[in-house]
């Protein structure tokens, strides 16, 4: 089944505490991106990857690191995580289109995360 | 600065009363605009991507429109399990491939 995988699903940390959430993709997309999802700000994209060892930044990448080494796995990392990064987050995964077009993303079931 | 504005933020309907969501975008150069449904505690759903003014595309009873400066969501006749958030996103044709969402228009559709 062609699916966006994310670990954990729900995570309660403590400030300064480094974590990782893991997203992987088992449909060779190219594309791969993380949003947080905010009530009343929608989605934000903090980091997105072109392809292996390729990545920008979103609107939002401020406290957060991604990496790209292989192309079905990017994963986000909160080096010392705040009480303002407890958020939903998403990550997402799509084929790359040739300019000018591009392509949907599929999303992951999202990780719950709250930083006390 | 590119920016994705939706209205209502929240509609009621009931059952068989057709409706319109509106998305609203300033980018410098559209690459596509996407259309996805989000139900609670769940990742968006693809629906649609529109590329040019003038494109339309169907699914059911959705019906997505684009012109130069937004996009319509035509809801016709709603069910019940019609009852999401409807997101819309843009993704530029400058400086990267960055995507840029709206805050969503919550539909409930009552029977």
């Amino acid at each position: 089944e062609a699916q966006v995988t994310q670990n954990p699903r729900y995570l309660i940390t403590v400030t300064g505490k480094k974590l990782t959430v893991t997203c992987s993709q088992n449909m060779n997309h190219e594309y791969m991106s993380w949003y947080r999802q905010d009530p009343g700000l929608g989605l934000r994209q903090i980091y997105y990857s072109m392809n292996v060892e390729v990545t920008d930044k979103g609107d939002v990448p401020e406290g957060y690191k991604v990496s790209r080494k292989e192309k079905r796995n990017f994963p986000l990392i909160l080096e010392s995580p705040s009480p303002n990064q407890t958020s939903l987050y998403f990550c997402a995964s799509s084929l790359s289109s040739p300019t000018p077009y591009s392509s949907e993303q599929y999303f992951g079931p999202g990780t719950r995360l709250t930083v006390t | 600065e590119d920016q994705v504005t939706q209205s209502p933020e929240a509609l009621r309907l009931q059952e068989g009363e057709s409706s319109s969501l509106n998305c609203s975008y300033t980018v410098s150069g559209l690459r596509g605009l996407f259309w996805y449904r989000q139900d609670p505690g769940k990742g968006p759903e693809f629906l649609f991507t529109l590329y040019s003014a003038g494109e339309e595309k169907e699914k059911e009873r959705l019906k997505a429109t684009l012109t130069k400066k937004e996009s319509f969501l035509h809801i016709t006749a709603p069910k019940p399990e019609d009852s999401a958030t409807y997101l819309c996103a843009v993704q530029a044709d400058t400086g990267g491939f960055k995507t840029i969402f709206g805050a969503g228009t919550r539909l409930f559709v009552k029977a």
